[in-house]
């Protein structure tokens, strides 16, 4: 079973800071790896699928990119409405997986 | 618009059982695989199940093999998950999600339901 990896597992941040969430698979997925966004209480959100592509209504401040086996979450100027934890989830083969949140929190 | 609404969740004894239901609107749900994702109390995501648009195959995670079952009924727009013999390690919120297999994405989310496993 492939295993992810996501790291900090939280972060403080100040509104306009860059933010980067990195997430790591045990093995091969290709570009099989997509990103959400979940706040307290609501369901999660999808923000970029595909390693690097932007889902519809998600603003350009979020952006993904891979290399090799490791995948990184960009958030270039951090707002308000981004405090909230991340997940990176592997799509390439059964049994899906979920890597552990990053909880981005409030400086 | 796409909408998901779970329902079913509530307070079942250790080995107990209960159906969860999802109703899908907004889209041609007899063309997308389906999933339930759980969340334990202050925990992250658990990707549960998995069904084709067809209900010809279906995909578990381990803790739940043999115990819960996804199936759906396409003339109703319904996805479901049969759990039996609950544990209290099955408490949780269950989400049901649109899987359009493109990227292994689940695209839209419902709103979840609370399933609380407890003597």
């Amino acid at each position: 079973d492939i295993q992810m990896t996501q790291s900090p597992s939280s972060l403080s941040a100040s509104v306009g800071d860059r933010v980067t969430i990195t997430c790591r698979a045990s093995q091969s997925i290709s570009n099989y790896l997509n990103w959400y966004q979940q706040k307290p209480g609501k369901a999660p959100k999808l923000l970029v699928y595909g390693a690097s592509g932007l889902q519809s209504g998600v603003p350009s401040r979020f952006s993904g990119s891979a290399s090799g086996t490791d995948f990184t979450l960009i958030i270039s100027s951090l707002q308000p409405e981004d405090f909230a934890t991340y997940y990176c989830q592997q799509g390439n083969s059964f049994p899906l997986a979920f890597g552990g949140g990053t909880k981005v929190e409030i400086k | 618009e796409v909408h998901l609404v779970e329902t079913g969740g509530g307070l079942v004894q250790p080995g107990g059982s209960l159906r969860l239901s999802c109703a899908a609107s907004g889209f041609n749900f007899n063309t997308y695989w389906m999933t339930w994702v759980r969340q334990a109390p202050g925990k992250g995501l658990e990707w549960v199940a998995n069904i084709k648009h067809d209900g010809s195959q279906k995909y578990y995670v381990d803790s739940v093999k043999g115990r819960f079952t996804i199936s759906r009924d396409n003339a109703k727009n319904s996805l479901y998950l049969q759990m039996n013999s609950l544990r209290a390690e099955d408490t949780a919120v269950y989400y049901c999600a649109r899987y359009p297999t493109d990227f292994g994405d689940f695209d839209c989310w419902g709103q979840g339901t609370l399933v609380t496993v407890s003597s």
